[in-house]
């Protein structure tokens, strides 16, 4: 089983809907969660970390988070064609030890926004 | 901040010659980050490195690989010699900071490696 879990797609969703994406994970002790965007020829960057259980909202990203389940999702509202990307789901293994500082990402998911 | 910087940006070479990729990490960070991004394998986490002293080497494919950090503004990661498959992108990440901002990193453009 793979640390960090995603499916990788495609998926597509029209201009104007909501995209949801799914993580999993399989560490229990693991203690932060990001989201990266990655266009294509591009490097990752962040878009949302989530610590707690529960949501965390910016703009039209939601991120959310139920430890218990270890999950993490990313919900995308009023998607538009400049969203479509690869979205990598990272998570720190745990708060300390060698760990510190580590993430682990899950193989990506790619979304297309098509107009 | 210019952000990490990593060069080259794009590097051509033929099998059984030596590589090196550098890095520069944003100023005051103390954790820095190499990765390799293929289609088959995604991203994944070759060493890290914490003020100058690498943490964790487990990611490092094998001994033709190896990474130095001599100075908290500068990383080399190395290839000797270098086989086809390392063809790759490969990230320099760097994070630094409080409890939580330690776990947040910021990539560097990233070198696209073509081993011939």
């Amino acid at each position: 089983q793979k640390e960090v879990e995603q499916n990788s797609g495609p998926l597509s969703v029209p201009e104007g809907a909501i995209a949801s994406l799914n993580c999993t994970y399989s560490d229990r002790g693991s203690q932060s969660f990001f989201w990266y965007r990655q266009y294509s020829g591009k490097s990752p960057e962040l878009i949302m970390s989530i610590y707690s259980n529960g949501d965390k909202e910016d703009g039209r990203f939601t991120a959310q988070l139920n430890k218990a389940s270890q999950y993490v999702s990313l919900l995308i509202r009023d998607s538009q064609p400049s969203d479509s990307a690869t979205y990598l789901c990272a998570v720190n293994p745990n708060a300390g030890g060698t760990s510190y500082g580590k993430l682990t990402f899950g193989q990506g998911t790619i979304l297309t926004v098509h107009p | 901040d210019a952000g990490v910087i990593q060069s080259p940006r794009h590097e051509v070479t033929e099998m059984g010659q030596e590589v090196t990729l550098r890095c520069k990490p944003i100023s005051g960070h103390d954790y820095l980050f190499w990765y390799r991004q293929t289609m088959m394998r995604g991203l994944e986490l070759l060493i890290y490195f914490n003020n100058n002293v690498p943490i964790d080497d487990s990611g490092m494919p094998e001994d033709r690989f190896s990474a130095k950090m001599p100075n908290a503004s500068f990383s080399t990661l190395k290839i000797q010699p270098s086989e086809p498959r390392d063809s790759a992108v490969y990230f320099c990440a760097s994070s630094g900071g409080g409890h939580w901002a330690k776990n947040i990193q910021y990539f560097g453009a990233g070198t696209r490696l073509s081993v011939l």
